[in-house]
C-alpha cells in the first residue's frame, strides 16, 4: 500500500499548547497536503507542500517536508478548543492522480 | 467557493437492496472520487473518474460501480447491499492537473441493516 503513515493516532493537549503531528510515506512524491476532518463531516483542505519546498507556513499552521526521510510534520500552534478534529496527510505521486491518504491523527483541544 | 454536495447526509437501507449515492460538484472538475472512511482504516478509494463516462477502480471496487454521465455528477451505486457495506461515503472533486487538491462533500452515512 501506498497509504501515509501518521503518529500519534490520538493527541490530547490543553488550550494554547502547540500540536505536533507526524506522517511518513513511502517512495517519491510530487507533494503531500493535509486536510483536517471535524467529526462526521467531510475532509478541508488546510496546506500544501511541494517536494522541492522544506517548509510552509499557514496562519498557525506550519509544515515541514523531509524527503529524505520521506516525512512530513503539522504543527498547530496556540491550539484552540475548536481545532479538536481528526488531521489526515494525503500524499501525490508522480505517476497517476491518485491520491493516498493516511489513517489520521485524532486531536482533542481541552479548554 | 468550490461546493461538493452529495444526496444524503444519513441513509438507512436493508440488505439486499440497491443504493444509489450521488454527488454533484459546481467546479468545472474533470476528477471525482469516491471514498469509503472506517475507524482505524481511514479513507480507501473505491473507484474515481477523470472524464465523463471514464472509471477506474481504486483500492475497494468489490461490491460497487459507479455512473458518470455528466461531467458535474458522479454516482456511486451499492448493486445489493450488505452490512458490511455500512460506513461513512465521502465523494471528492479535483482538477486533471497537479497538485490535485481534493475538495469534499459532508459525506453520507450509511447504514445497512
Amino acid at each position: 500500500s501506498q497509504q501515509g503513515e501518521e503518529d500519534p493516532q490520538a493527541l490530547s493537549i490543553q488550550e494554547g499548547e502547540n500540536a505536533t503531528m507526524n506522517c511518513s510515506y513511502k517512495t517519491s512524491i510530487n507533494n503531500l497536503q493535509w486536510y483536517r476532518q471535524n467529526s462526521g463531516r467531510g475532509l478541508v483542505h488546510l496546506i500544501l507542500i511541494r517536494s522541492n519546498e522544506r517548509e510552509k507556513h499557514s496562519g498557525r499552521l506550519r509544515v515541514t517536508l523531509d524527503t529524505s526521510k520521506k516525512s512530513s510534520s503539522l504543527l498547530i500552534t496556540a491550539s484552540r478548543a475548536a481545532d479538536t478534529a481528526s488531521y489526515f496527510c494525503a500524499t501525490v505521486y508522480h505517476t497517476g492522480n491518485q491520491f493516498y491518504f493516511g489513517t489520521g491523527t485524532s486531536l482533542t483541544v481541552i479548554p | 467557493d468550490v461546493k461538493v454536495t452529495q444526496s444524503s447526509r444519513y441513509l438507512v437501507k436493508r440488505t439486499g437492496e440497491k443504493v444509489f449515492l450521488e454527488c454533484v460538484q459546481d467546479m468545472d472538475h474533470e476528477n471525482m472520487f469516491w471514498y469509503r472512511q472506517d475507524p482505524g482504516l481511514g479513507l480507501r478509494l473505491i473507484y474515481f473518474s477523470y472524464d465523463v463516462k471514464m472509471k477506474e477502480k481504486g483500492d475497494i471496487p468489490e461490491g460497487y460501480s459507479v455512473s458518470r454521465e455528466k461531467k458535474e455528477r458522479f454516482s456511486l451505486i451499492l448493486e445489493s447491499a450488505s452490512t458490511n457495506q455500512t460506513s461513512m461515503y465521502l465523494c471528492a472533486s479535483s482538477y486533471s492537473r497537479l497538485p490535485y487538491e481534493q475538495y469534499f462533500g459532508p459525506g453520507t452515512r450509511l447504514t445497512v441493516t
